[in-house]
């Protein structure tokens, strides 16, 4: 049963440390997505990436935080330095885009890493 | 910019009870739109995804419709469960993203 796997599942840290959060996708997928989630704001899309390129990272603040694919097999999201209001459940989500195209698949998410910053 | 938004943010009611849960969308140029469902503590689930060509889709006692000209998609589900309380989150493929909803957070008592 293929699944998309994030670690760590949770992370607590103290305001201005490094934190790497971790992403598998599905096997074959070409799509992967970096989704934040708070109770203020919702899911809302951070970047994404396109047979390992990054495409949009408009959702991003550009200072702290960094995504990046260093094989097919992994994504990562880092934040230096982290601050309290990082603070929510990341999700990475992978897919497949054909042509431009979404497939008729479904984008499928991983648990989450739950962050909190002291 | 597309903004998608659910009616209503919460609901309780007791099993067996059948229910509508609202979903707008403000732009109708889309690919998709999909309904997911998140329990507590978890990720997201897709239940349903209906192609911009479709009208609906079911999956059980689930029923999603589509309207892209008036920008509305509901969520239909029959004779509801306990189990099916969790929070109900619609999103609509733009290109190749997702834009997701507000969600419903969904109670059913027994």
């Amino acid at each position: 049963d293929a699944r998309v796997t994030q670690t760590p599942r949770h992370k607590v840290t103290e305001m201005g440390q490094e934190v790497t959060m971790r992403c598998q996708p599905i096997l074959g997928h070409n799509t992967v997505f970096w989704y934040r989630q708070t109770m203020m704001q919702g899911l809302e899309l951070l970047a994404y990436f396109r047979n390992r390129a990054p495409l949009d990272d408009s959702g991003m603040p550009k200072d702290r935080f960094s995504a990046e694919m260093p094989d097919a097999t992994l994504a990562t999201l880092k934040i230096q330095p982290s601050e309290p209001r990082d603070s929510a459940v990341y999700f990475c989500a992978s897919g497949l885009v054909r042509d431009g195209v979404p497939s008729t698949d479904t984008q499928y998410f991983g648990p989450g890493t739950r962050l909190t910053v002291l | 910019k597309q903004e998608v938004t659910q009616i209503p943010a919460a609901l309780s009611v007791p099993e067996g009870e059948n229910l509508v849960l609202n979903c707008s969308f403000t732009d109708s140029a889309i690919y998709n739109l999909q309904w997911f469902r998140q329990d507590p503590g978890k990720g997201l689930t897709s239940l349903l995804l209906i192609q911009s060509s479709q009208r609906e889709q079911t999956s059980g006692r689930l029923n999603a419709s589509l309207d892209k000209s008036s920008g509305r998609s509901t969520l239909y589900i029959a004779a509801s469960q306990p189990g099916d309380s969790a929070t109900y989150l619609c999103a609509v493929t733009d290109t190749d993203k997702l834009i997701f909803g507000t969600g419903t957070r969904l109670q059913v008592f027994p």
